[in-house]
């Protein structure tokens, strides 16, 4: 069983939308990331969490660490937004990461 | 902001050779880690390293696999014969406390 789930798979938005994409996990942890990988490949930290909710220009997360739940709202979204987003988490501060399997969404303008 | 440079950003080897996968993790940064995403697939950990020696693994890194971190600032990744399902986009990452791992752009590995 895989240790993170994130949903949609897959997701396309007009240009403006709201977007939200899910997370959920079964392990306990000291800390949940969302990460972005754009085309190229390369891998960029957008949020580490262990409780609450951060804001990022148009970017925010929430956690629930009681449901062991996590969401990645995009507002006002833009083609530039298009990437895939991966949730993953850390059982322990130092820990290895372990993925999800990464949701990929494209904006049309 | 300090990055985690990795190189070559492709290589091409034959089934069977030997592959060095270099990083540059950054300098005030203790752990170190190398991952790997096989094409459409999520990202698997392979091995974590701290205090010049591995502190954990996964059962992708069998014995055709090592790290080593031969200076202050390099930390390599050696695959000693490389077969065709190691084929596949290699991260490193290192962190410093309560923050998050940062992750090099990769080396995209192609075994032919």
């Amino acid at each position: 069983k895989n240790e993170v789930e994130q949903s949609p798979q897959n997701l396309t938005a007009q240009e403006g939308e709201f977007i939200t994409i899910n997370c959920s996990y079964s392990v306990g942890i000291s800390a949940l990331h969302w990460l972005q990988q754009h085309p190229g490949g390369g891998i960029v930290s957008l949020f580490m969490l262990s409780s609450g909710k951060k804001k990022h220009g148009r970017l925010i997360a929430t956690i629930n660490i009681q449901e062991k739940h996590s969401s990645l709202h995009i507002t006002a979204s833009h083609p530039r937004d298009s990437a895939v987003y991966i949730c993953a988490v850390q059982k322990t501060s130092y820990d290895k990461v372990i993925f999800g399997p990464g949701t990929s969404l494209s904006v049309i303008p | 902001e300090p990055e985690v440079t990795q190189t070559p950003s492709h290589q091409v080897t034959q089934m069977g050779q030997e592959v060095i996968l270099r990083c540059v993790p950054i300098s005030n940064h203790l752990y170190f880690y190398w991952y790997r995403q096989i094409l459409g697939q999520k990202v698997e950990f392979l091995v974590s390293f701290y205090n010049n020696e591995i502190s954990e693994k996964s059962e992708i890194f069998d014995d055709q696999f090592s790290v080593e971190r031969p200076d202050g600032s390099n930390f390599t990744l050696k695959i000693r014969s490389t077969k065709l399902e190691d084929s596949a986009m290699y991260f490193c990452a290192s962190q410093t406390s309560n923050q998050p791992q940062h992750f090099g752009d990769g080396t995209r590995l192609s075994i032919l």
